[in-house]
């Protein structure tokens, strides 16, 4: 079955650096790869989707990387702020009609 | 946007008791799915439904089952809870299956005592 492994449990950054995520996955090439971020006690919000045939994407401070020989997906917040502090979770496209999701990568973003 | 409402924030249910957990989505979509989500084990697909009346087993249906007898309301329950079943519970859905972002609800806190 899939795996999927994102880079440490936690990750704590000052307020206006940037931070980087890394999602590794095993077994399959996906045709592409979601972000989402969730905040404590509620439920996975979606952020950005990567292609296969994409090499990157942005969306406002955020910037996603696919690389599929790597088997890899980065995922970039710039400047980053207190308000970004949250669980970010990656997750792979249906195979017998589920979504794996990794266990995510709790980011504090310290003042 | 899209709305899924899970019916209840928090509960608390006794060791053996049946559960209900509701789910309900207002955009017409054809996937729901039922997720449990507990540390260091991420989120964990219990059953999904891809019509009404239809359902398939996740990797971890074992004392759950599910109800959809309305394209909206997606159920989930537990027969006979158990402590092990205490965990967080996420409900979401999706406009149909392939290539499409899940919108998940806020999720129940279930703890079973």
């Amino acid at each position: 079955s899939q795996k999927i492994e994102q880079n440490s449990e936690a990750l704590n950054i000052q307020e206006g650096k940037t931070a980087t995520l890394t999602c590794n996955y095993t077994n399959y090439s996906p045709a592409y790869l979601q972000w989402y971020r969730q905040d404590p006690g509620r439920g996975p919000v979606f952020l950005l989707l990567i292609r296969e045939n994409e090499k990157e994407k942005r969306k406002e401070r955020l910037k996603v990387t696919f690389d599929t020989t790597l088997k890899q997906s980065l995922f970039h917040i710039t400047a980053s702020q207190p308000a970004d502090s949250a669980t970010y979770l990656c997750a792979l496209p249906p195979t017998g009609n589920q979504f794996y999701f990794g266990t995510g990568t709790s980011l504090t973003v310290i003042p | 946007d899209v709305k899924v409402t899970q019916s209840s924030r928090y509960l608390v249910k006794r060791t053996g008791e049946k559960v209900f957990l509701e789910c309900v989505q207002d955009m017409d979509h054809e996937n729901m799915f039922w997720y449990r989500q507990d540390p260091g084990l991420g989120l964990r697909l219990i059953y999904f439904s891809y019509d009404v009346k239809m359902k398939e087993k996740g990797d971890i249906p074992e004392g759950y089952s599910v109800s959809r007898e309305k394209k909206e309301r997606f159920s989930l329950i537990l027969e006979s809870a158990s402590t092990n079943q205490t965990s967080m519970y996420l409900c979401a859905s999706s406009l149909y299956q392939g290539e499409e972002k899940l919108f998940f609800g806020s999720g129940t806190q279930l703890s079973v005592l």
